[in-house]
């Protein structure tokens, strides 16, 4: 089945402790993004990737880090997560490249609290 | 930029029509609109762009007016299996996309 499979759905965890919330797709798709989701904020875009090695920042970078080291994979990392980055997370993926367009295939969501 | 979307939310009974508004202050290249029901992630709906006709999705169907930066979504005969949140999403250039979403239209379709 296509997916885009993250982990975990659910965590908890304390101020200043590293975390990684894991994000791979099966479908060979080039893009890959990361959103943050908050109430009446709507999805903001945090990172994307257009193709391994390459990733760009999106609206809300501050704090977080992404890596594309595999084309299936794109882990969203939390060096030091504060109270503020308590939010849903989605990871996203699509076929496009420099010039098509499709609609994206988002994940099933991470909620991350931080205390 | 987000774009602006309106209404925030609406209330509709079985079989009525809603219109779920997009604006952008950027010049548009692409629209996006999805459906997120609580709990689940956001499903894909269709997409427009710029200079492409509207689109329809069985009786969800979109138009994109390019000069006014404006998307519209519209609703026919609405079913309860309609509700959820809507948004969309806008394309600004005409390569990679880095698409930017609104904050979404909260939809309630009661028997």
């Amino acid at each position: 089945e296509a997916q885009v499979t993250q982990n975990p759905r659910y965590l908890i965890t304390v101020t200043g402790k590293k975390l990684t919330v894991t994000c791979s797709q099966n479908m060979n798709h080039e893009y890959m993004s990361w959103y943050r989701q908050d109430p009446g904020l709507g999805l903001r875009q945090i990172y994307y990737s257009m193709n391994v090695e390459v990733t760009d920042k999106g609206d809300v970078p501050e704090g977080y880090k992404v890596s594309r080291k595999e084309k299936r994979n794109f882990p969203l990392i939390l060096e030091s997560p504060s109270p503020n980055q308590t939010s849903l997370y989605f990871c996203a993926s699509s076929p496009n490249g420099q010039g098509t367009f499709y609609g994206y295939t988002f994940g099933s969501g991470t909620r991350l609290t931080v205390v | 930029q987000q774009p602006v979307q309106s209404p925030q939310a609406v209330i509709l009974r079985e079989g009525e029509d809603a219109v779920i508004n997009c604006s952008s202050s950027k010049a548009l290249y692409s629209v996006h609109w999805y459906r997120q029901k609580h709990g689940e992630a956001p499903v894909f709906l269709m997409i427009l762009l710029k200079g492409g006709e509207q689109k329809g999705h069985d009786k969800i169907s979109a138009s994109f007016n390019e000069k006014k930066q404006q998307s519209s979504l519209y609703l026919t005969a609405s079913q309860l299996s309609y509700s959820g949140t809507y948004f969309c999403g806008t394309g600004n250039s005409g390569g990679y996309q880095k698409v930017t979403f609104g904050t979404g239209t909260k939809l309630q379709v009661i028997p």
